[in-house]
């Protein structure tokens, strides 16, 4: 199953307001990262976050992680049409007594020019 | 560009066949994931290399193995298809063990028809 679930599963918004994605999971983690993927190409990592983090900034993004509450959100500001992508959530869970990154589901992010 | 390649970039392929997906990591990286994606089950971790051994393995079906080479490259081996293996499949890679940052390839679009 999914560590990570985001919300909403699509967002559409007009270019220059700000966007908001959330992401809750289910256990412990030790770090949560966001990418983007551009429709069928890679997954480009955007921001990594440590649990004793509880926000962080990247440019336009701005990532807060509320570990009491097992969620994360990322806010991309002032957004342009070449936002438009799916943002993937992704934390650490204990795999094989390693650590893995386990994906969530995506938002779907249009901006509308 | 991340530096990670991946070869083909589309397969088309009918059931019951075997196909060879390629991966270079980028310069360095010593860990290597499989990774494949899905309309309904979403991006699902596959397998991890990690210096030339097998780390972890997470939903990788018998059918499919894969290995890393000793100059790093991967190839994930996927045989006796069937039509619910039409993925993109993807490749990253990282410097070292552990859920921290990940480099991802352009992947390769499976179609098995």
């Amino acid at each position: 199953s999914q560590q990570g679930e985001e919300d909403p599963q699509a967002l559409s918004i007009q270019e220059g307001e700000n966007a908001t994605m959330n992401c809750s999971y289910k256990t412990s983690i030790n770090n949560l990262q966001w990418y983007r993927q551009n429709s069928g190409r890679g997954l480009v990592h955007l921001i990594l976050i440590r649990s004793n983090e509880r926000e962080k900034h990247s440019g336009r993004l701005r990532v807060t992680l509320d570990t009491s509450k097992k969620s994360s959100s990322l806010l991309i500001t002032a957004s342009r049409a070449a936002d438009t992508a799916s943002y993937f959530c992704a934390t650490d869970a204990i795999w094989d007594s390693s650590y893995k990154l386990i994906f969530g589901s995506g938002t779907r992010l249009l901006v509308r020019p | 560009d991340s530096g990670v390649t991946q070869t083909p970039k589309h397969l088309i392929t009918a059931t019951g066949q075997r196909v060879t997906l390629r991966c270079s990591p980028r310069s360095g990286d010593l860990s290597v994931y499989w990774y494949q994606q899905s309309l309904d089950q979403g991006l699902q971790f596959l397998i991890q290399y990690y210096n030339g051994e097998e780390r972890a393995k997470g939903n990788i079906l018998e059918r499919f193995s894969a290995q890393q080479f000793p100059d790093l490259h991967s190839e994930l081996n996927l045989s006796s298809l069937e039509l619910g293996d039409s993925a993109l499949y993807f490749c990253a890679s990282s410097p070292r063990d552990g859920a921290l940052e990940q480099y991802f390839g352009p992947g390769t679009r499976l179609t098995v028809t």
